[in-house]
């Protein structure tokens, strides 16, 4: 199975600016996953990062609110960015397995204010 | 698109067993999966099946799968209070995981 580190832990932005997330798998991998896990609510796929082209948004989710970066096959990072109170969440970072499933690193708790 | 459904609250007594429903839409989802999510912590994959088994055991826990109906249950025995978390099933659909809302399992001692 994986390690995924996830940084930071958890943070309190202010509205209006922006918060970067970095996600370290201790094993080269072809797809991360970034995944936002709002207040009570399951999980939901925010997009798929590819090393060496563009991230894969799902649907209502935008590139110019979310960019991802992946410079390698090991590390990717998250921004969030113009933050609002709305953008409270947990943000996840993942590797999938399809026979195992996904491993996740332990997310980051973000909170707006 | 596919739909998974879990019920939301199950309290159980220590000791007793705990079963956990989850229905999703797709017949043509492989794998399915169960994680479990502790306050404050990330998900943890509990364990998988896969769409061509009926039933799978580890441990204190069991998953049941009938495909017929596109229900997937997940059964921990001897449930202790250390197993009282949200637990998520999640499906691989079109190699993407759709979970469920999660069911916030409580242990009573």
């Amino acid at each position: 199975s994986a390690v995924i580190s996830q940084k930071p832990s958890r943070d309190i932005c202010q509205r209006g600016t922006s918060l970067t997330i970095q996600c370290q798998v201790d094993s080269q991998v072809t797809m991360m996953f970034w995944y936002r896990q709002q207040p009570g609510q399951s999980l939901t796929l925010i997009a798929t990062a590819n090393q060496g082209s563009e991230a894969t948004y799902e649907s209502g989710f935008v590139i110019d609110k979310f960019p991802i970066s992946r410079p390698n096959l090991t590390f990717s990072t998250l921004t969030v960015s113009n933050m609002s109170p709305e953008d409270s969440s947990i943000y996840l970072c993942s590797v999938e397995d399809q026979r195992t499933g996904a491993f996740f690193g332990q997310g980051t708790r973000l909170t707006v204010v | 698109g596919e739909d998974v459904e879990q019920s939301l609250f199950l309290s159980v007594r220590e000791g007793d067993s705990s079963v956990i429903n989850c229905t999703y839409t797709d017949s043509s989802s492989t794998y399915l999966y169960w994680y479990k999510q502790e306050p404050g912590a990330g998900l943890q994959l509990l364990t998988y099946i896969f769409s061509n088994m009926d039933m799978k055991q580890d441990q204190r826990l069991t998953v049941l799968l009938n495909k017929k109906d596109k229900h997937l249950s997940l059964r921990i025995a001897d449930t202790q209070t250390g197993d009282s978390a949200i637990y998520f099933c999640a499906v691989l659909q079109g190699g993407k995981l759709i979970f469920g809302q999660g069911t916030e399992l409580s242990v009573k001692p």
